[in-house]
């Protein structure tokens, strides 16, 4: 399957500033997933979209699918160290075989 | 209910030797993946199971890989004389397929081939 590349691949930031990860497809996608994954841990779902243009909101964390569902966004408001790890979004194609992007690893500070 | 789980969590191999590993998935969840992350990198899809049908393993990166899915319930991957580039977390995830879409991740193996 295509490569789903995301930028950046890594920030840091101050605690409190704002985060986003973009993720970038040359095809349509038919949804897109993000997974957070902790130093150390394993992926973790946050959420899907599914629909053009669609904008889902998680407290702190806003996701958006574009409209030509090529590109998605994930935008953290005032981040805290607790958002430290990767983040990964990820689509589904043939019998939900999921191909994930590169990823962006935050880190926060105090 | 309980997770999804694998085990050993760590394993050290000798490079050459045969190395299984294990996921017991989700109870009722008919579909497992396996996926290799390396230190650093993004997940890299190795294979996967649903139901009774035959297993999607085009990710599979050659073929001392292979996998196994007894009872539509467990899986075991297999690596057959490994080399020090297989070393990586190896991660299995489960969910409902044709239901929830959410994948489930296990903690992981991490195989470290000396």
């Amino acid at each position: 399957g295509q490569q789903v590349m995301q930028i950046p691949q890594y920030q840091h930031v101050q605690e409190g500033e704002d985060f986003t990860t973009y993720c970038n497809s040359s095809t349509t996608l038919s949804n897109i997933q993000w997974y957070k994954q902790r130093p150390g841990g394993h992926p973790v779902f946050l959420i899907q979209l599914v629909k053009s243009g669609e904008v889902k909101k998680q407290k702190r964390l806003t996701f958006q699918f574009g409209e030509a569902k090529k590109n998605s966004s994930l935008h953290i408001t005032a981040t805290q160290t607790t958002d430290v790890g990767t983040y990964f979004c990820a689509y589904t194609g043939t019998a939900s075989k999921l191909t994930f992007g590169t990823g962006t690893r935050l880190q926060v500070t105090l | 209910g309980a997770g999804v789980s694998q085990s050993p969590s760590n394993k050290v191999t000798e490079k050459g030797k045969d190395v299984e590993l294990r996921c017991d998935p989700i109870s009722g969840h008919t579909a497992l993946y396996w996926y290799r992350q390396s230190l650093g990198q993004g997940l890299e899809f190795l294979i996967y199971f649903q139901g009774n049908s035959a297993p999607d393993k085009s990710g599979l990166p050659s073929d001392r890989f292979s996998a196994e899915r007894t009872g539509g319930s467990v899986s075991t991957l297999t690596i057959q004389r490994t080399q020090q580039e297989d070393s990586a977390v190896y991660l299995c995830a489960s969910l409902v397929a044709g239901g929830d879409y959410e994948q489930y991740f296990g903690p992981g193996t991490r195989l470290t081939v000396t």
